[in-house]
């Protein structure tokens, strides 16, 4: 398969935990990366390989993965975490980059 | 920190040729893997497709008819052709650094973007 999908839209209390996910299988061979986009900003890594953030992502931000899914989790989600939210993977060529759908999260 | 800026024509009229550059600075464009991404406005990203600096490609197979990426080392640049363009190529063109890490599995990112330009198609 060379899709990967995603929920269109997730909601979140304030200071509540949510995780957002990424279906596909290519995620069996390949981990998945989390990229952030606010409204027109370009995306921001987030999240890469097994679970590493790049300098000043907050430690809020996690990722895992089992069998053909991955997920994206904000443990205490902050009004500034509301954004679009993609994963990004390889198909299983390797040559081509697949983009999940993208997941709105809103912050309540 | 490495940057990366693109430019063009920000208006593209149907079946002409939409030709965008993306220059890169605070790093040199002879390692990694330099990629195009667009998005139609309201909609998701799409990868268009990459270029690394000896000039290898790899392009989305749903526009490899119509796309070239080349590369220009001596001016840190690379750059974009898509050709016989349509209303549904409006979108914003983004450039990207794609880091590839060999491992037990290997990791693929983008982690420097430019900020995107918006393009136009219409007559």
């Amino acid at each position: 398969s060379s899709e990967l999908t995603q929920d269109p839209a997730v909601s979140v209390a304030l200071g509540q935990t949510v995780r957002i996910t990424c279906q596909g299988d290519s995620l069996r061979s390949y981990y998945a990366t989390w990229y952030q986009q606010k409204p027109g900003q370009a995306p921001v890594l987030v999240i890469y390989g097994k679970n590493n953030r790049p300098s000043g992502i907050p430690d809020r931000f996690s990722g895992s993965s089992s069998g053909n899914t991955a997920s994206l989790t904000i443990t205490g989600a902050q009004a500034e975490d509301e954004a679009d939210y993609y994963c990004h993977s390889r198909d299983s060529s390797a040559n081509h980059v697949l983009f999940g759908g993208g997941t709105k999260l809103t912050v309540l | 920190q490495v940057q990366l800026q693109e430019s063009g024509p920000r208006l593209v009229k149907p079946s002409e040729t939409l030709s965008l550059s993306c220059t890169v600075s605070g790093g040199s464009i002879s390692s990694h893997y330099w990629t195009w991404i667009r998005q139609p406005p309201e909609k998701g990203l799409e990868w268009i497709g990459n270029i690394y600096y000896d000039g290898s490609t790899n392009y989305n197979p749903d526009l490899k008819s119509r796309v070239t990426i080349s590369v220009d080392t001596s001016k840190n640049q690379f750059s974009l052709n898509l050709r016989s363009v349509t209303a549904a190529d409006t979108a914003v063109y983004y450039c990207a650094r794609e880091v590839r890490l060999r491992g037990v599995i290997d990791l693929y990112y983008f982690d420097y973007w430019g900020q995107g330009t918006l393009v136009t198609v219409s007559s």
